[in-house]
């Protein structure tokens, strides 16, 4: 059974620094990976998806990269602002009917 | 882009009653829809598989009878928590499976807050 887990489980950092989120995940067959940003008390918006073939994606201020046979993913964020804060959630997806499997999640809170 | 909406964003009832959640692709067919669970300060947790004209695949641990999921159309998805009591209280995320031609990947509903008295 795939586990994901995410590392810190919350962060707080001054604005204008750069920052790296943790994923790993215990079955290295993997599709896809996604994160996913969730505001409080609202939905999901997906930031980047690395297909299982792909190192990295970048987006904007964002880059995110796999290993996947380590099992795991770093999501960067440079120069930190606080709109940024929010919850950050990495999902893979083993396949089998696209299912996904959220990680613990990061509470990231940006500060002025 | 593909927008997945929900009805209600919330609701509070009485415990015993039923409640419907909808989910729905506004600009875009989804054969597959997914239903997902978030109590608070936890992830999202898939509840069950919601296949366009057959029945839904609930995981394990998710009674079959108490959340019935309806897959009507292409673009509409229900959950019915049927006689809710307040442990069902949740925030409850569906998705939209797309298949484009460069990737597979799911857009997220906004969410439905369920309290229930």
């Amino acid at each position: 059974k795939q586990e994901v887990t995410q590392i810190p489980a919350a962060l707080s950092v001054p604005e204008g620094e750069n920052l790296v989120l943790n994923c790993s995940f215990t079955d290295s067959a993997i599709y896809n990976l996604q994160w996913f940003r969730q505001d409080p008390g609202k939905g999901l918006t997906s930031l980047l998806l690395i297909q299982s073939s792909q190192r990295e994606q970048t987006s904007g201020r964002l880059n995110a990269s796999l290993d996947k046979s380590s099992g795991r993913s770093t999501l960067y964020i440079a120069a930190s602002q606080p709109g940024d804060s929010a919850t950050y959630l990495c999902a893979v997806n083993t396949g089998g009917g696209n299912k996904l499997t959220f990680g613990t999640g990061t509470q990231l809170k940006v500060e002025l | 882009g593909a927008v997945v909406s929900q009805h209600p964003s919330w609701v509070i009832c009485k415990s015993g009653t039923s409640v419907k959640i909808e989910c729905r692709s506004l600009d875009f067919q989804a054969t597959t829809m997914f239903w997902y669970r978030q109590f608070p300060k936890q992830s999202l947790m898939l509840m069950a598989t919601s296949n366009e004209g057959s029945k839904a695949t609930y995981e394990q641990g998710v009674e079959k009878d108490k959340f019935l999921i309806n897959h009507a159309s292409l673009t509409l998805s229900t959950l019915t928590v049927t006689s809710a009591h307040p442990e069902d209280s949740s925030f409850y995320i569906c998705s939209a499976h797309v298949n484009r031609r460069s990737h597979e990947t799911q857009y997220f509903g906004p969410g439905t807050r369920l309290l229930v008295l």
